[in-house]
């Protein structure tokens, strides 16, 4: 058990929706990194919070969007949800915005239909 | 562009036997290494990470081991159990991109009884 917690597990959503996925970080990091992880790949950064700041983002397009709140939980939020987006969604995260250890919540799978 | 790749997509061994999984990474100024492990419908499970200044760190039954000048990574795990079967990626992070990871696509390894 990391203590990172992702909410929902699953989730049915109909191209052109909207989506906000949950994380709960671990306690005591400031840090939460959003990964998009298609079926057969590794993950892929979607963006990264630190300290309620979007701190490094990924090749996504703006509908991609998140938030940090200052008990460090983040949201990810997707506008206009296409047949690709639908994937494992991770969330990772760690304390401060230097190389430590990161680690992984179970993830959102996500069903564009 | 540059990313990290792995030689080999699967790997089966023997139960009691010794794993090596490889991972070739192309950009230089990565100075962090992490090794990860993901099973079935859960997400990465951290085993390991190196940083650049270092070439071994060794765990429980795991040893990272970092060759710079060729730019070569690899996860050797000892005597291999059927727990150990699973994905494994490894994820390198380039020097002052925050804590963005870029991830291989991924070693199946099996552990035959």
């Amino acid at each position: 058990e990391t203590g990172v917690t992702q909410s929902p597990t699953h989730l049915i959503k109909t191209r052109g929706q909207q989506v906000t996925l949950r994380c709960s970080s671990q306690s005591g990091h400031n840090t939460v990194s959003w990964y998009q992880q298609a079926l057969g790949q590794g993950p892929q950064f979607i963006f990264q919070y630190y300290r309620e700041e979007e701190n490094g983002r990924g090749n996504f397009p703006p509908r991609f969007s998140g938030l940090q709140f200052p008990n460090y939980s983040s949201e990810l939020n997707v506008n206009a949800l296409e047949l690709d987006d639908s994937a494992l969604y991770l969330c990772a995260s760690s304390f401060g915005d230097m190389n430590t250890e990161a680690f992984f919540g179970q993830g959102t799978r996500l069903t564009v239909v | 562009g540059e990313s990290v790749g792995l030689h080999l997509p699967t790997l089966s061994v023997q139960e009691g036997d010794n794993s090596i999984i490889n991972c070739a990474y192309s950009n230089s100024a990565s100075d962090y290494f992490i090794w990860y492990k993901q099973e079935s419908g859960k997400g990465p499970q951290f085993i390991i990470d190196i940083r650049s200044n270092m070439d071994k760190r060794q765990g429980q039954r795991v040893t990272v081991l970092l060759n710079k000048t060729v730019k070569h990574l690899s996860l050797q795990i000892a005597a291999t159990q059927p727990g150990d079967s699973a994905v494994y990626f490894c994820a390198e992070n380039i020097a002052g991109s925050a804590r963005q990871l870029t991830f291989g696509s991924g070693t199946q390894l099996t552990v035959l009884p």
